[in-house]
């Protein structure tokens, strides 16, 4: 299996584009989760999906951001419009019957908004 | 609010001498408790777990961890370290089903 795969890898942006981020999970693979990485706060826990379905996104920080999934083989993360404090390393992974089990990282898309 | 503690930002040793990373969690329930490791560049990948059993777990590379359940903590522990270890190490918790935290990582970087 090629793993979780991300995409772009690199982003560099203006403030106030959109910004889409791309997952590919690992097939069969039935949990999808969206971490932000940055210094200052480390790993956050931004969204996660069992099944398609958003269960939780207590932790997307406002409604600039937005994150789908419509299949299991697919999430977006959006963020519309872009700042400069979005400047980040995006991660996403992919788990069998969530996190009690091992999370699947993808390489990661890191943002710069300018 | 559950959260993860990692106590050191940054940790410099030389080679072949012994790490102590430390964890603490604040969460009184049941836990599954990790370690994930990212090496520079790299995306992260699970270095140990533990769920339930004996406390002293044992992961890849020569690294374990031991769950006290007292203290709350799950500290990571490499006798010897190789510069290869150099890499950002994270404690993660699992309290509420699949709801994974991650502590704010420590950076250790191993002089040859």
């Amino acid at each position: 299996d090629a793993g979780v795969i991300q995409s772009p890898r690199h982003e560099v942006t203006e403030m106030g584009q959109e910004v889409t981020l791309r997952c590919k999970p690992i097939s069969g693979h039935d949990y999808l989760f969206w971490y932000r990485q940055t210094m200052m706060r480390g790993l956050e826990l931004l969204i996660y999906f069992n099944n398609n379905v958003p269960i939780d996104d207590s932790g997307m920080p406002e409604d600039r951001f937005s994150a789908k999934m419509p299949n299991a083989s697919f999430s977006t993360l959006k963020i519309q419009p872009s700042e400069p404090r979005d400047s980040a390393v995006y991660f996403c992974a992919s788990s069998f019957g969530g996190s009690t089990g091992e999370l699947f990282f993808g390489e990661g898309s890191r943002l710069t908004v300018l | 609010a559950q959260s993860v503690s990692q106590h050191n930002h940054h940790v410099i040793l030389s080679e072949a001498a012994s790490l102590e990373l430390g964890c603490n969690y604040s969460y009184g329930g049941t836990v599954n408790l990790f370690w994930y490791v990212q090496y520079p560049g790299q995306h992260l990948q699970l270095l140990l777990k533990y769920f339930s059993g004996d406390p002293l777990v044992k992961g890849i590379k020569g690294f374990e961890a031991e769950f006290i359940k007292s203290k709350f903590s799950f500290n990571l522990r490499k006798p010897s370290v190789q510069w290869s270890d150099t890499a950002e190490y994270f404690c993660a918790v699992n309290a509420r089903g699949n709801d994974m935290r991650f502590g704010a990582g420590t950076r250790l970087t191993v002089k040859p």
